[in-house]
């Protein structure tokens, strides 16, 4: 089946560091993946719908400049935590899907601290 | 807006038993709905897809079942095992003609399932 493969699986980072997180569809092309933040008991927030070749769609309420994502192909698409504060910390995860009407495919998500 | 609940937020059961998972949503203009599986610390693991034309879908001893009408979804789990235990998501996907936009995916909290041997 279907791939997402998100790296880092964990990160830990200084407070005022950038960090990057990399997804990739392995074994299929992926034109628009998303972005997901996650607390501890909480359900999946969306964070941005990045769209290869063109700027990705930040939901209401998320800074685009703290969280920049870069949709370079088909298969990758990056989120980078700019200047991270310890309020960054939480677990990321994202997805990508093929065809509008197929499931869509998570990758096992990072876990960012910032200390 | 679309809000997604889900009923039970926590269930344990002794191994063996058959159970039911409630997922409700608020808008039935729905493309299609999404049960997934989450470990602890792990990401999602898609288990079943219905689209909105569809009542059910089964898969093993998962059965999901979809009334867009009265806004309502059941993830059915027979014969639980110790390793079912883990979290339930349901999300549904709104309606878009474009990809991306219909491609958005609104979960509910999730019903966190233990099933003690």
């Amino acid at each position: 089946g279907a791939v997402v493969s998100q790296h880092p699986s964990r990160v830990i980072c200084k407070s005022g560091t950038s960090v990057k997180i990399e997804c990739r569809s392995l074994d299929f092309q992926a034109t628009t993946m998303f972005w997901y933040r996650q607390f501890p008991k909480q359900s999946l927030m969306l964070m941005a719908t990045s769209n290869e070749g063109s700027k990705a769609t930040y939901e209401q309420g998320v800074e685009k400049d703290k969280f920049l994502i870069n949709h370079a192909s088909l298969t990758l698409s990056t989120l980078t935590v700019t200047s991270a504060h310890p309020e960054d910390s939480s677990f990321y995860i994202c997805s990508a899907g093929q065809l509008y009407n197929s499931p869509l495919h998570f990758g096992n998500g990072t876990r960012l601290t910032v200390t | 807006k679309q809000e997604v609940t889900q009923i039970p937020a926590a269930l344990s059961v002794p191994e063996g038993e058959n159970l039911v998972l409630n997922c409700s949503f608020t808008d039935s203009a729905i493309y299609n709905l999404q049960w997934f599986r989450q470990d602890p610390g792990k990401g999602l693991t898609s288990l079943l897809l219905i689209q909105s034309s569809q009542r059910e879908q089964t898969s093993g001893r998962l059965n999901a079942s979809l009334d867009k009408s009265s806004g309502r979804s059941t993830l059915y789990i027979a014969a639980s095992q110790p390793g079912d235990s883990a979290t339930y998501l349901c999300a549904v996907r709104r309606n878009g003609m474009i990809y991306n936009q219909g491609g958005k995916l609104i979960f509910g909290q999730g019903t966190e399932l233990s099933v003690k041997p």
